[in-house]
């Protein structure tokens, strides 16, 4: 899997929009980008993925460059509950090696 | 659906014990993963299975860890023996696989202390 560069940790202030930034300068042309959260003491949650156009659901919307080398992840309204370490990852899917490998992430801190 | 299923949630051992950590998939994924988490190294991928076959196991640090599949919805992820540096948390994940979006639905983790 390409590696990606996450800032260790950002602030963001309750109800602003939390835009967390992702490099994969290295991604290849069938690697999408996932993004996963792990809130305290929980297991990762999947939010959102993409391969090269914008992608929007209910938690999240990603905005991809369009030469694939960088990604952000954008939380519209943050709340408290954001609060979590925030991993972006590149990956081939539609493959039988589905395998993750999770960086250090981002420690996004939310505050009221 | 209950989600991924992990027992024990906690477990507390002694340094040369055995130990067994159990994961029960969401019905109708063929994929399982199993990760260990320390403040050290991050979130590690130990190993992980395919339609019941192990495809990497990689991750798996040294002989003492084993891990078997031997059905669709369970799998066991052994340490024998038991070390203090084993001490972490133990993820189960489970997805689609190569049917699904690649997202991997992660289990609520047990935590191992081995004293």
């Amino acid at each position: 899997d390409a590696k990606t560069t996450q800032p260790p940790s950002m602030d963001c202030a309750e109800g602003r929009a939390a835009n967390l930034p992702c490099n994969h300068s290295t991604i290849s042309g069938n690697e999408y980008v996932y993004w996963y959260r792990q809130i305290h003491s929980q297991g990762p949650q999947y939010i959102i993925h993409g391969l090269k156009n914008n992608e929007t659901n209910e938690m999240a919307s990603l905005i991809i460059t369009e030469d694939r080398k960088s990604s952000t992840l954008i939380l519209p309204h943050a709340t408290l509950r954001d609060t979590a370490v925030y991993y972006c990852i590149v990956r081939v899917t539609m493959n039988r090696d589905d395998k993750i490998i999770f960086g250090k992430g981002t420690r996004l801190h939310i505050l009221p | 659906d209950a989600g991924v299923i992990q027992s024990p949630r906690h477990e507390v051992t002694e340094m040369g014990q055995e130990v067994t950590l159990r994961c029960k998939p969401i019905s109708g994924h063929n994929s399982l993963f199993w990760y260990r988490q320390t403040m050290m190294r991050g979130l590690e991928l130990l190993i992980y299975f395919n339609n019941n076959v192990p495809i990497d196991d990689s991750g798996m640090p040294e002989d003492r860890f084993s891990a078997k599949m031997p059905n669709a919805s369970f799998s066991t992820l052994k340490i024998q023996p038991s070390e203090p540096r084993d001490s972490a948390v133990y993820f189960c994940a489970s997805s689609r696989g190569t049917s699904g979006k690649g997202e991997q639905f992660f289990g609520p983790g047990t935590r191992l202390t081995v004293l």
